[in-house]
């Protein structure tokens, strides 16, 4: 079945780390996308990327980093710059233009200890 | 750029009632508008779209209405079940027109109630 599958699902980060969230799509979906979710928010995007090898910041690209070397995949790494890394995360991808909406991920619940 | 609201956050109802969620949008060149329903730890789901040449779009127990003068759309969900307690999304094009990227409203808390 194709789909885009997050993981892992729950992710704890301690002070001063930098964690990796893996993304991954069999949809054949050029574009990718990295959304923050916190508690009573609406969706805000992190990083999106529409081709191999190029993706733009969002409106809330600092502290965080990512890479396209794979069509399929599409990794985010919350570094130690982000403050306040403790949210829920959630990947998207689309095809051609992504006119016709997104395909979500389950999501990575990441919280600091 | 384009940005989504929601009128209510949230919205309590009987089941068996018909809901309806609304949501606001700026930007008066947006070419089409999704809903979205993501229960609670998952992922969003799609659940209908509209293009802005359309006022009405139905699917399976939910329709669409788009109101271009004044900027809204909503859904409406037919005697609702507990099964569609979710929160639910509009999202529109982040560009106006531009395709791929998509902004979200802050989403509405539906409740059903045996």
């Amino acid at each position: 079945d194709g789909g885009i599958t997050q993981s892992p699902k729950y992710l704890f980060r301690k002070e001063g780390q930098n964690v990796t969230l893996s993304c991954e799509q069999n949809l054949n979906h050029d574009a990718m996308y990295w959304y923050r979710q916190d508690p009573g928010q609406g969706l805000r995007l992190i990083y999106y990327s529409q081709i191999v090898n190029d993706f733009q910041k969002g409106d809330i690209a600092e502290g965080y980093s990512v890479s396209r070397e794979k069509k399929e995949s599409f990794p985010l790494t919350v570094t130690s710059a982000q403050k306040n890394p403790t949210a829920f995360y959630l990947c998207a991808s689309s095809g051609t233009g992504g006119r016709y909406g997104y395909t979500f991920g389950s999501g990575t619940r990441l919280t600091v200890v | 750029g384009e940005s989504v609201g929601l009128h209510l956050p949230t919205l309590s109802v009987q089941e068996g009632d018909n809901s309806i969620i609304n949501c606001a949008y700026s930007n008066s060149a947006s070419d089409y508008f999704i809903w979205y329903k993501q229960e609670s730890g998952k992922g969003p789901q799609f659940i209908i779209d509209i293009r802005s040449n359309m006022d009405k779009r139905q699917g399976q127990r939910v329709t669409v209405l788009l109101n271009k003068t004044v900027k809204h759309l909503s859904l409406q969900i037919a005697a609702t079940q507990p099964g569609d307690s979710a929160v639910y999304f509009c999202a529109g094009p982040a560009g106006g027109t531009s395709y791929g990227k998509l902004t979200f409203g802050q989403g509405t808390i539906l409740t059903v109630h045996p």
